[in-house]
């Protein structure tokens, strides 16, 4: 069955740092996979998503992540994080026939 | 379209009610799917249809839950008798059949739901 880690619950990082969240997943075959973020009382919004081709993938919100087969990787990155980043990420994957299924989340809190 | 719709967005209730959650989909989504959010379980997948019929429903935590989904266009999650473990955001969501370009799960504002 597939299966997608977060392995960091929870991230703090000063405004104006770089920021990157680990995801890691487990199937077969390379699924498509996708970054979401949750805000505080909201419901999740679609950051980026990979299907295939080049595999640097960019997002809104100055977010981008990289796909790396070798690792079954799917790490989201920013280089300057904003004090409104600060939320919940969720990386997800689904393949034909599956359902989506989401990691546990990664809480990013911002220092001014 | 505007997006899935749920309703309520609060909801309070006293254990031992019956609670009913409800959604829209967006149009032409042929996949719906109910998520329940805790702090100490995260995002947890319920169950989900696929043109109406339920496909897995393995997520379900037990027979007090029920969900249908009577057309394309409305379904429930259904809670009865509540209790007070099941103090969680219930999210629907929905997407395209198929795998493309296009595929994403979009995803509901939440129900927040308190059983006192």
């Amino acid at each position: 069955a597939q299966s997608v880690t977060q392995p960091d619950i929870h991230i703090t990082v000063s405004e104006g740092a770089s920021l990157e969240l680990r995801c890691n997943y487990s199937y077969g075959a390379t699924p498509y996979l996708f970054w979401y973020v949750q805000s505080p009382g909201q419901g999740l919004q679609l950051l980026l998503k990979y299907f295939s081709g080049d595999t640097l993938v960019q997002g809104i919100k100055g977010f981008e992540a990289e796909f790396k087969r070798s690792q079954s990787s799917f790490n989201l990155r920013k280089p300057s994080v904003h004090w409104s980043d600060a939320a919940e990420y969720f990386c997800a994957v689904v393949a034909y026939g599956q359902n989506f299924v989401f990691g546990p989340g990664t809480r990013l809190s911002v220092l001014p | 379209d505007a997006g899935v719709i749920q309703s309520p967005r609060h909801e309070v209730t006293e254990m031992g009610q019956e609670v009913t959650l409800r959604c829209k989909p967006i149009s032409g989504h042929d996949y719906l799917f109910w998520y329940r959010q805790t702090m100490m379980r995260g995002l947890e997948l319920l169950i989900y249809f696929n043109n109406n019929v339920p496909i897995d429903d393995s997520g379900m935590p037990e027979d007090r839950f029920s969900a249908k989904m009577p057309n394309a266009s409305f379904s429930t999650l259904k809670i009865q008798p509540s209790e007070p473990r099941d103090s969680a955001v219930y999210f629907c969501a929905s997407s395209q059949t198929g795998l493309g370009p296009n595929t994403e799960a979009f995803f509901g504002q939440g129900t927040r739901l308190t059983v006192v």
